[in-house]
Formats: C-alpha cells, sequence, structure tokens
C-alpha cells in the first residue's frame, strides 16, 4: 500500500485566513483526491486532483474556495480559502494506484477547527 | 449516481460477542464496494474490498463481508470482537466501469464494544 503523510495533521485558525494542507505520497499513485470529513459526518469528495492541469471538482465545492494544485505524481495540496467556522472539519487526502487495484488509501487527515 | 446506506449509527455490543454492520447500496451500474474503519483520531483504513469473484469477502483484523447483489447489500461480520475494534466503520461504494475513482460514503457506524 502507499504512505501517505499531510502537513499539518491539525491547526486553528482564524475567520478570514486561508490554509495550505500538503499531502505527500511515497510513491507515484495515478490518482490523488481530496475528501472533507465535517464533524460527525462521512466523507464528502471535495476534487480530484489532476495532475498538470485544473483539478475536477465536486457539485457544492468550487476553485475559489478550495484551490488544489498537483505538480507532479507524489504531492498534492489544497487551500481551504477564507475560512469560515462552518469550515472545520478533517481533511483527507487519498490516493488510487495502478497495481493496487481500485483500492483508495487513505492519509491521516487535517483536523482544521476555524474560530 | 450511487448511494450508500448505512442501517445503524451506532452498534453497541459485549467484548467477544459476533457483530453484523450493514450497508445497502443503490446504483444503477455495477460497482465496486469498501469497507473502512477510522479509529479515533485518525485516518481511514481500508478493513475489505469486492472487486469481483467470491461473495465472501475476507478481509483484515477478523472481517469478513457478504456481497448479495439482488439484496444490493454488503454486510461486515465479525464473530467475536474485541474491545480494540470500537471505532467508526464506513461503507463506500465506486462504479466499476468508467472508474472515476469516486467513493460514495455511507454515514457510517459506530461500533462501541463493551468489557
Amino acid at each position: 500500500s502507499a504512505v501517505i503523510s499531510q502537513k499539518p495533521s491539525r491547526d486553528i485558525c482564524q475567520r478570514g485566513t486561508s490554509l495550505t494542507i500538503q499531502c505527500q505520497v511515497d510513491s507515484q499513485v495515478t490518482m490523488m483526491f481530496w475528501y472533507r470529513q465535517q464533524p460527525g459526518q462521512s466523507l464528502t469528495l471535495i476534487a480530484t486532483a489532476n495532475q498538470g492541469s485544473e483539478a475536477t471538482y465536486e457539485s457544492g465545492f468550487v476553485i475559489d474556495k478550495f484551490p488544489i494544485s498537483r505538480p507532479n505524481l507524489t504531492f498534492s495540496t489544497l487551500t481551504v480559502s477564507n475560512m469560515s467556522p462552518e469550515d472545520s472539519s478533517i481533511y483527507l487526502c487519498s490516493v488510487r494506484q495502478r497495481g493496487l487495484g481500485e483500492t483508495q488509501y487513505f492519509g491521516p487527515g487535517t483536523r482544521l477547527l476555524v474560530l | 449516481a450511487q448511494s450508500v446506506t448505512q442501517l445503524d449509527s451506532q452498534v453497541p455490543v459485549f467484548e467477544e460477542a459476533p457483530v453484523e454492520l450493514r450497508c445497502n447500496y443503490s446504483s444503477s451500474v455495477s460497482v465496486y464496494l469498501f469497507w473502512y474503519v477510522q479509529y479515533p483520531n485518525q485516518g481511514l483504513q481500508l478493513l475489505l474490498k469486492y472487486l469481483s469473484g467470491s461473495t465472501l469477502v475476507k478481509g483484515i483484523n477478523g472481517f469478513e463481508a457478504d456481497f448479495n447483489k439482488s439484496q444490493t447489500s454488503f454486510h461486515l461480520r465479525k464473530p467475536s470482537v474485541h474491545i480494540s475494534d470500537t471505532a467508526e466503520y464506513f461503507c463506500a461504494v465506486s462504479r466499476s466501469s468508467g472508474n472515476t475513482g469516486k467513493l460514495i460514503f455511507g454515514q457510517g457506524t459506530t461500533l462501541q464494544v463493551k468489557p
């Protein structure tokens, strides 16, 4: 399986600021995803991070609020922009890799609290 | 579109007792099915998956699941639970053809194992 790390692991931020979350994988992967898990809720896909092109966003998520970069096959960032308390969530990076079948592996998550 | 329903939000059970966590899905196309576990303050870990073949799937930590296409179910079972199995369990699906990698998650089931 792929080993995935995320930075920061947790943060407390002020309303109106932005936070960039990093996701690093120990091997090249074909697909990378960003999910949000709101308190006490399930996971919702924010977007698919595409290498070398704009991310593909799910309904209800927009690039201005959640800009994503993926400069290579092992790294991606998600920025949560102009934060409000409603953005308090766990943000998880996941990857899918050829040779590992259809399985997605998840990072440990970034726990964000917006005051 | 696909959807997932986990029929129980919480399942309390005594240690060494058997447990079943129920998952039903809805989809107009063939799907892959997954169970993930989330321990407190951690990311998601894959328990098991059904891609094709035998409908009885064995996973890690003694868990298994039975894919029933006619009933569109993928219930998770363990014959004897341990205190350490206390966690949140998520059922998820993705479409098997034209697979974009998108996972649709159920709302989660909290397994509470009591001594």
